[in-house]
């Protein structure tokens, strides 16, 4: 069974310093990796993913992930926050198999101070 | 415009009270799904569908059904709803099965007394 674990509920950083948002996964499967951001009610929109080619990932507005096999963890970073970073971060494991389930992470409050 | 719509965004009802909240994708995608989204349990999978008349149970199934008549269709249907089904649903479809990113509509949030 897959599952994933959001090790910080909330994270609160200063504009401009380095986001560091961790997730570890388990899956019996190859996994497909997946951030999501949910702004104040607002749907989810995709970030960046990861689907066994390179180990580093890049997305949008400046993030990246890196996947660790050996670690079982996919920690999304970015070099400088931003205030319009505030949001709801979840990671996502997918085995891509029958169902095609996302399992989701319990997700991460991320504030940004100014 | 690629998307995902949901109607209505918001629905205040009375337990029993049978309702359906729609879905549909304009992408021509085959794989549809329903999440429901509570506080610290992020989203879990209520039912999914791999094509037209292919519907299976995702986590939480219990007290909700599901239809697809159409490729772009996928209603959810609370048949006597309870206070404990009160949630933020969300919609997603991917082209297929696979490491696709899922698509998700804006949201419902319902409230049942």
């Amino acid at each position: 069974a897959q599952s994933v674990t959001q090790l910080d509920s909330h994270v609160s950083v200063s504009e401009g310093t380095p986001v560091l948002l961790r997730c570890n996964y388990s899956s019996s499967y190859s996994p497909s990796l997946f951030w999501y951001v949910q702004h104040p009610n607002k749907g989810l929109q995709l970030l960046l993913k990861y689907t066994s080619a390179a180990t580093l990932v890049k997305g949008i507005n400046g993030f990246e992930a890196e996947f660790k096999k050996s670690e079982t963890s996919f920690h999304l970073t970015k070099p400088s926050a931003h205030m319009s970073d505030a949001a709801e971060y979840f990671c996502v494991v997918s085995d891509g198999g029958y169902g095609n389930k996302l399992v989701f992470g319990a997700g991460t409050i991320l504030r940004v101070k100014s | 415009e690629a998307q995902v719509t949901q109607n209505p965004r918001y629905l205040i009802t009375v337990t029993g009270k049978k309702l359906t909240v729609t879905c549909s994708q304009n992408m021509n995608h085959e794989y549809m799904s329903w999440y429901r989204q509570d506080p610290g349990l992020g989203l879990r999978q209520i039912y999914y569908s791999m094509n037209v008349e292919v519907t299976d149970k995702g986590d939480v199934p219990e007290g909700y059904k599901v239809s697809r008549k159409e490729k772009r269709n996928f209603p959810l249907i609370l048949e006597s709803p309870s206070p404990n089904q009160t949630s933020l649903y969300f919609c997603a479809s991917s082209p297929s099965i696979g490491p696709y990113e899922q698509y998700f509509g804006p949201g419902t949030r319902l409230t049942v007394t």
